[in-house]
């Protein structure tokens, strides 16, 4: 159980183009969805907080017109990269945590997004 | 904001050896969450922790909620080669209204030499 997916896995896209990553609970229903940024070799950093059917909180220093998260359903959130820049090329990984007492998140395989 | 200083950085073994990595913190956490990351991977969970003192064990890993609720380790007895790859604490917050965002520690990455 508690299995996430994400798509696309890889994505290679040209400056100034926009690209869409889903992140999708498989097994249950999360109310709360996490977007986190990786670089080579560190941690998670989060970017933000979706919960269903509100708007999502950004971290501070995260661009909320630059990465669109929508939060529509129970199992469905998705982080849109707007005008995307070659430094914007990172490993995006989403969570998903069952429910609203559970603290436990659950990963996605993650999205390696180059821009060219 | 609330960080986590997680040791050591990177290990190197040989298969067969223990392995011992620790997480501290300056604030207190309600949940300690260990996770193991492969390469090109989201991280997988490894073991929740929900209670101060609690020591748990998932197969070769074993794992301690510290009784201060500002630490955590994590065991790995007896290495294999698929243990590699990049190791992470996470606490669960304490209370407000945070969403259960976790704060994760820097990471271990495990090198097991066969």
């Amino acid at each position: 159980g508690a299995v996430v997916s994400q798509h696309p896995s890889r994505v290679i896209c040209k400056s100034g183009t926009s690209v869409k990553i889903e992140c999708r609970s498989l097994d249950f229903q999360a109310t709360t969805m996490f977007w986190y940024r990786q670089f080579p070799k560190k941690s998670l950093m989060l970017m933000a907080t979706s919960n269903e059917g509100s708007k999502a909180t950004y971290e501070q220093g995260v661009e909320k017109d630059k990465f669109l998260i929508n939060h529509a359903s129970l199992t469905l959130s998705t982080l849109t990269v707007t005008s995307a820049h070659p430094e914007d090329s990172s490993f995006y990984i989403c969570s998903a945590k069952p429910g609203t007492s559970s603290t436990e998140q659950y990963f996605g395989p993650g999205t390696r997004l180059t821009v060219t | 904001g609330q960080q986590l200083n997680q040791s050591p950085q990177s290990m190197f073994i040989q298969e067969g050896e223990d392995v011992s990595m620790n997480c501290t913190s300056s604030s207190i956490f309600n949940t300690w969450l260990w996770y193991k990351q492969d390469p090109g991977e989201g991280p997988v969970l490894l073991i929740a922790l929900y209670k101060a003192g609690e020591l748990t064990s998932n197969g070769r890993l074993t794992a301690q909620f510290g009784i201060t609720r500002k630490d955590s380790f994590l065991n790995i007895s007896a290495s294999i080669p698929s243990d590699v790859g990049i190791y992470f604490c996470a606490g669960g917050p304490a209370g407000g209204t945070s969403y259960g965002k976790l704060t994760f520690g820097q990471g271990t990455i495990l090198t097991v030499h066969p």
